[in-house]
């Protein structure tokens, strides 16, 4: 059972456009943490979120926490062909010890 | 600082065999998490391992096992592999814990079963 659903599962765009990934649930999590993942790599994180409504930027990106904690959002910013990857989200358990992954949202972005 | 090693990258083994693959953190990280991911699945939970212990497991067949070394090293064992376990298999090396600290993953081994 997939704790967290992201969608969509493809997006194909063109430099210059924006872009809003989301990541939904129906449990609550103590944190969630966005990482990107390249071809032949190991998911890198961008972002961890703590409280509900947190809103954080990095750059182009800007991440949201819901209020309840349960869902999140990414939202890209004039795309450029390096933000290309597999987006994940992942939520904390409370325990810390592990993480629910989302399926991932694959962005392709070209020139 | 050194990043997360796996070894080896590749592996290509056949239906019935074992395998071991092996996850070297980072210095200091007590704590490693064995993911496995695949194009249906995504990423899942397999265990996670602090200071020689298992803290946590994932739904998994017992055929998945795990152990820490006192180095933090850590290893994962699939016994009497199956068609389905092929998947790239992520080791996650932080301080204390996935959810509570920074994860860093290292680029995984991709197992192919035949």
């Amino acid at each position: 059972t997939q704790l967290l659903e992201q969608s969509p599962q493809f997006l194909s765009i063109q430099e210059g456009e924006n872009l809003t990934v989301y990541c939904n649930s129906s449990s609550v999590f103590s944190s969630l943490q966005w990482y990107r993942q390249e071809p032949g790599e190991g998911p890198v994180l961008l972002v961890t979120v703590v409280t509900g409504g947190e809103v954080k930027k990095l750059k182009r990106l800007t991440f949201q926490f819901g209020d309840a904690r349960k869902d999140s959002s990414l939202h890209i910013t004039a795309a450029q062909p390096g933000d290309t990857g597999l987006y994940l989200c992942a939520g904390a358990q409370d325990s810390g010890y592990a993480l629910n992954f989302g399926k991932g949202t694959s962005l392709l972005v070209t020139p | 600082k050194a990043g997360v090693t796996q070894t080896p990258r590749y592996l290509i083994k056949t239906r019935g065999q074992q395998v071991t693959l092996s996850c070297s953190p980072i210095s200091g990280h007590r704590s490693v998490s064995w993911y496995q991911q695949t194009p249906g699945q995504g990423l899942q939970f397999l265990f996670e391992y602090f200071s020689e212990t298992q803290r946590n497991k994932g739904n998994f067949p017992g055929r998945f096992s795990g152990r820490q070394f006192s180095n933090s090293r850590s290893e994962m064992n699939v016994s009497t592999l199956e068609l389905g376990d092929s998947a790239l298999y992520l080791c996650a090396s932080s301080l204390a814990g996935t959810g509570f600290t920074e994860a860093f993953f290292g680029q995984g081994t991709r197992l192919t079963v035949v």
